[in-house]
């Protein structure tokens, strides 16, 4: 099975800071992995994934994350923080022997400081 | 494209009431999950579908809860009779699912549930 471990519930930032939300997975074949952000009172959205092609992805919001196979991490970055950041965030894998089927991390509160 | 529409936004019953949740999926999707969202329990997967059929439903938490897919573009989830411990957001999210099950979800804004 394949499960997903969110480094710190909360992180906090100031403006213009780089921000770094750290994941790490676990599965026993090639996964498939996504950072999800939620802001207050919506759902989530999708702000990039990695499928096994460029292990360094580009997402929305100037966010990227790096696929690292050795250390099993796809931590999140963003080189400097915006008030709009603050939300929370999920890291979630997935893989093709467990079809449809999403795995989610207990998500990171992003705090930014102005 | 309206996204995945779930409705209410907003439900308050006493405990013991039948509530239930609706979710209007993304056209052409043929993925369905229902999540529960709590502080203490974080984001749950309930139950999902692929094409109407229920594919996983251990996630269900009691037989108080029962989720249907009629057809494609409609899904509810049921809780009968609800207690003030379902107290959570419930999220519906869809999917197109290609051969390698690397699609992201989409989610619904969530049915905020209190129940008390």
């Amino acid at each position: 099975a394949q499960s997903v471990t969110q480094l710190g519930s909360h992180v906090s930032v100031s403006e213009g800071a780089l921000v770094l939300l750290r994941c790490n997975y676990s599965s026993s074949v090639p996964p498939y992995l996504f950072w999800y952000v939620q802001y207050p009172n919506q759902g989530l959205q999708l702000l990039l994934k990695y499928t096994s092609a460029a292990t360094l992805v580009k997402g929305i919001n100037g966010f990227e994350a790096e696929f690292k196979k050795s250390e099993t991490s796809f931590h999140l970055t963003k080189p400097s923080a915006h008030m709009s950041d603050a939300a929370e965030y999920f890291c979630a894998v997935s893989v093709s022997t467990n079809a449809g089927k999403s795995t989610f991390g207990d998500g990171t509160t992003l705090t930014v400081k102005p | 494209d309206a996204g995945v529409i779930q409705s209410p936004r907003h439900e308050v019953t006493e405990m013991g009431q039948e509530v239930t949740l609706r979710c209007k999926p993304i056209s052409g999707h043929d993925y369905l999950f229902w999540y529960r969202q709590t502080m203490m329990r974080g984001l749950e997967l309930l139950i999902y579908f692929n094409n109407n059929v229920p594919i996983d439903d251990s996630g269900m938490p009691e037989d108080r809860f029962s989720a249907k897919m009629p057809n494609a573009s409609f899904s509810t989830l049921k809780i009968q009779p609800s207690e003030p411990r379902d107290s959570a957001v419930y999220f519906c999210a869809s999917s197109f699912e290609q051969a390698n099950y690397n699609s992201p979800l989409h989610f619904g804004n969530g049915t905020r549930l209190t129940v008390t």
